[in-house]
């Protein structure tokens, strides 16, 4: 079955420490995003990449980064300097809409939830 | 700046008919889309509209108008499963990678 597959699903991190967040899709989808939920909060964008070796910043880059080194790839860390890393996070794929009134349909990982202790 | 608008929660019965408005304001349009979100999962897509109307997809449709910024989901024939939290999302650049999220509706869905 095609999909996204986010890992881990649950992850503890100590204050002062890096993660990563796995976040693989075969779908063949050449665009990929990573959002951050909070409770009472819509998904806010963090990065995106709409193709291999090119990403651009989303509305909350700060304390993240990414890599896109490969098509089903794109794998996220929350570093020390994220503040508030507690949060649930969602990666999705798409491809790019077909014509100008196309939908471009983002689907999405099952998350990984991150507390930081 | 961004703003869009929906109810944080609604209550409904099995079998009833709920409309979820969701407002927006936004420095660029290019379609809206519903998702619906289970707690814990993945959301999943449900529909899209980019012209004004009514999009039907069996017990569930989408309307649009723009020249209002308003869209609303409208689910018919409640049943349990239904039990979700409803997002509103506006892409808001043509290349349709810039998407603003509303905060979502949650919805309960009682016997």
């Amino acid at each position: 079955d095609g999909g996204i597959t986010q890992s881990p699903k649950y992850l503890f991190r100590k204050e002062g420490q890096n993660v990563t967040l796995s976040c693989e899709q075969n779908l063949n989808h050449d665009a990929m995003y990573w959002y951050r939920q909070d409770p009472g909060q819509g998904l806010r964008l963090i990065y995106y990449s709409q193709i291999v070796n090119d990403f651009q910043k989303g509305d909350i880059a700060e304390g993240y980064s990414v890599s896109r080194e490969k098509k089903e790839s794109f794998p996220l860390t929350v570093t020390s300097a994220q503040k508030n890393p507690t949060a649930f996070y969602l990666c999705a794929s798409s491809m790019p809409p077909a014509g100008l009134s196309g939908a471009n349909v983002l689907t999405f990982g099952a998350g990984s939830r991150l507390t930081v202790l | 700046g961004q703003n869009i608008d929906q109810p944080t929660e609604m209550t409904a019965t099995e079998g009833a008919i709920v409309q979820i408005n969701c407002t927006y304001q936004t420095s660029g349009f290019n379609g809206l889309f519903w998702y619906q979100q289970h707690a814990g999962e993945a959301p999943t897509f449900l529909s899209y509209n980019v012209l004004d109307g009514l999009e039907e997809k069996g017990r569930f449709s989408s309307f649009l108008s723009r020249s209002k910024g308003y869209s609303y989901l409208l689910l018919k024939e409640l049943q349990m499963k239904d039990s979700a939290s409803y997002l509103c999302a506006v892409i808001i650049n043509q290349a349709g990678t810039a998407l603003i999220f509303g905060k979502g509706t949650t919805l309960s869905v009682s016997s």
